[in-house]
């Protein structure tokens, strides 16, 4: 999983909350993504971060926000804006945010809305 | 956006057996990727291909491009039962090219 680190590996949620899960990664990498993978499917995108302190929504970012204060770091947060948030969350970062990177993936946070 | 999709969705062979996916998608590329994913966990960068290269080798994968189809195959020769996976390309679109745009997946099953 390369030195990407995601927190918690599981996580549960009461309905009507929100969550935080954390994306911290130590390879200097400029561009960092969060995908959102539901069972049998591909990996959606829902925000990416090319620099620090900017962000773009990806195809899914509805019910969910992002913030990008340090390079390394990219925390998702999943408001109880999001109708179906149970889902596997995986964070991504590449060294400078184009097609032609490697995307380096973190060992993913299962979420469980209860 | 819209996704590309694998074919087939799934796939189980004898291990020693060669393993072909495929992949189409949508747009104009810039490039190609594969990657790989073991169950519950985070995705793996196999191989690169550029929109104006046919082929590519790296061990045992094997990739082709054929941008006038819009599709790429994956072989994986000799498989082994660590190859079981799921399997992934991601296509990096000519415009907007920052993002890359992934597949819905083949799962491969090797039979021991």
């Amino acid at each position: 999983d390369g030195g990407i680190t995601q927190s918690p590996k599981y996580l549960f949620r009461k309905e009507g909350q929100n969550v935080t899960l954390s994306c911290e990664q130590n390879l200097n990498h400029d561009a960092m993504y969060w995908y959102r993978q539901d069972p049998g499917q591909g990996l959606r995108l829902i925000y990416y971060s090319q620099i620090v302190n900017d962000f773009q929504k990806g195809d899914i970012a509805e019910g969910y926000s992002v913030s990008r204060e340090k390079k390394e770091s990219f925390p998702l947060t999943v408001t109880s804006a999001q109708k179906n948030p149970t889902a596997f969350y995986l964070c991504a970062s590449s060294i400078a945010g184009t097609s032609t990177d490697t995307q380096y993936f973190g060992p993913g946070t299962r979420l469980t809305v209860l | 956006s819209q996704q590309g999709e694998e074919d087939p969705q799934a796939l189980s062979i004898q291990e020693g057996e060669n393993a072909t996916m495929n992949c189409s998608y949508k747009t104009s590329i810039n490039n190609l990727q594969w990657y790989r994913q073991n169950s519950g966990r985070g995705l793996v960068h196999l191989i690169l291909i550029r929109s104006n290269e046919r082929e590519k080798h790296s061990g045992r994968l094997r990739v082709t491009l054929d941008t006038s189809k819009k599709s790429s195959s994956l072989l994986i020769t000799a498989s082994r039962a660590a190859d079981t996976a799921s399997y992934f390309c991601a296509d990096g679109a000519l415009w907007g090219n920052e993002k890359l745009t992934f597949g819905t997946g083949t799962r491969l099953t090797i039979i021991p």
